[in-house]
Formats: C-alpha cells, sequence, structure tokens
C-alpha cells in the first residue's frame, strides 16, 4: 500500500543521545514535511523541503535538522536530545507545495 | 501574529449533527483544510475550501467565508466512530499551514 512510513514508532532516548527519525514515501511527492505534536498545541512545522535537495525552516527548528538527498526520503536528526523534545513526530507529504497532506503514523520519542 | 482559533472539546449525541467552528487571523489566505484525527492516529484529510460557500462531502460538509475570517464542520447522522479530534488548518501568503490545536469531538450513545 502507498504512503509513508516512519521509523522508529516509539523511542525513549537519555538526554544529550543523538537521533534520527526515518521517513520514506513511495508516492512520489515533490514536498515533504516535519511536525511535531504537543497536547493543547497545533501541529507545528519543524522543518520542510519543497524538493528533492532543498530544505527549509519550520515554525520551531532549532535542535533539529533534514535532509532531503532524493524524492523518497526525508529523516529528521536531533543532534543532542533535550527534554524539551519529548513529543510526537508526524512526518508529511503532498504532491504540491501545501497541498494536501498526506501524513505518517507518528514516532513517539520520550527524552529524559 | 497568525491565530487559529477553534473550541477546545465538544460533545454530541449519535445519530445527531454538531459544528464545530473555526476563526483566523493569518497573514493572506490561501485555502483553509480540515483534518480529522483519531486518538493515537494521524491526521486524514477531510476537506478543503478556497472560496466562499459551503462544500458537502457525504456526511459532512465545510463551510467558508473568507471575509468573516471564519470556516466550520458540519457532521451529520453522527456515529460513534466520529470521536476524533478535528484540526482545523490555514494556508497563508506564503503557502504555509497553519494550524489550530483541534478540537476533541465526544459523541455519547
Amino acid at each position: 500500500i502507498a504512503g509513508i512510513t516512519q521509523a522508529p514508532t516509539s523511542q525513549i532516548l537519555a538526554a544529550g543521545r543523538r537521533m534520527t527519525l526515518r521517513c520514506t514515501q513511495d508516492m512520489r511527492h515533490n514536498a515533504m514535511y516535519w511536525y511535531r505534536q504537543d497536547l493543547g498545541l497545533g501541529l507545528r512545522l519543524i522543518h520542510y523541503s519543497n524538493t528533492a535537495g532543498t530544505t527549509g525552516k519550520g515554525e520551531v527548528p532549532d535542535g533539529y535538522s533534514v535532509s532531503r538527498a532524493n524524492t523518497d526520503d526525508f529523516p529528521l536528526t536531533l543532534a543532542s536530545a533535550v527534554p524539551s523534545q519529548t513529543s510526537v513526530y508526524f512526518c508529511a507529504s503532498s504532491p504540491v507545495d501545501a497541498g494536501e497532506l498526506f501524513f505518517g503514523e507518528g514516532s513517539r520519542l520520550t527524552v529524559l | 501574529g497568525q491565530n487559529i482559533d477553534q473550541p477546545t472539546e465538544m460533545t454530541a449525541t449519535e445519530g445527531a449533527i454538531v459544528q464545530i467552528n473555526c476563526t483566523y487571523q493569518t497573514s493572506g489566505f490561501n485555502g483553509l483544510f480540515w483534518y480529522q484525527q483519531h486518538a493515537g492516529e494521524a491526521p486524514t484529510f477531510l476537506s478543503y475550501n478556497v472560496l466562499d460557500g459551503l462544500e458537502e462531502k457525504g456526511r459532512f460538509s465545510s463551510f467558508l467565508s473568507r471575509s468573516k475570517g471564519y470556516s466550520y464542520l458540519l457532521l451529520k447522522e453522527l456515529q460513534m466512530k466520529d470521536s476524533a479530534s478535528y484540526l482545523c488548518a490555514v494556508k497563508d501568503s506564503n503557502y504555509q499551514l497553519i494550524w489550530g490545536a483541534g478540537t476533541k469531538l465526544i459523541i455519547k450513545p
């Protein structure tokens, strides 16, 4: 079934550790996004990519980095995790910039 | 600043109708989305409005008034499976999506 795959689905991480959340889509969508979702807040954009080879900063980019080496993959890296990065992370894609979004199932990250 | 307002929580009865409101103040407007999100799951697309008026899709309808900065999602013939959070999002002048915090809808038998 076509869609977006995120890994891991859940992870507990010690503060200060490096972590990469993986995201792969097979719909050949140009645009990809990373959001975090916290209780009581709307989805907040971390980083985005409008096409392979380009990335941009969203609303809350600090402490996170991304790369877009090809159309399908868009990993999110936390260089040195902090407890405030405890959240549910969603990867999403769309066929055009800011069109309808298709979401992955989410990665629940707990930083202790 | 940019702001999307939705009620935090609503309760309705199975078989009834419920209207979830969304008001927005954004730098520009290029469309409004509604998404449904069941607990512990990913958001899924429900509707998109870019022009004023009502868009109907089965039991769900979405209305937009750009002059009032207002939208609503209307759910008819409520079913227990409609218990979920409903997210309103606006595409601003930079074509970035601004998200509301979501409305948790509780359906009672």
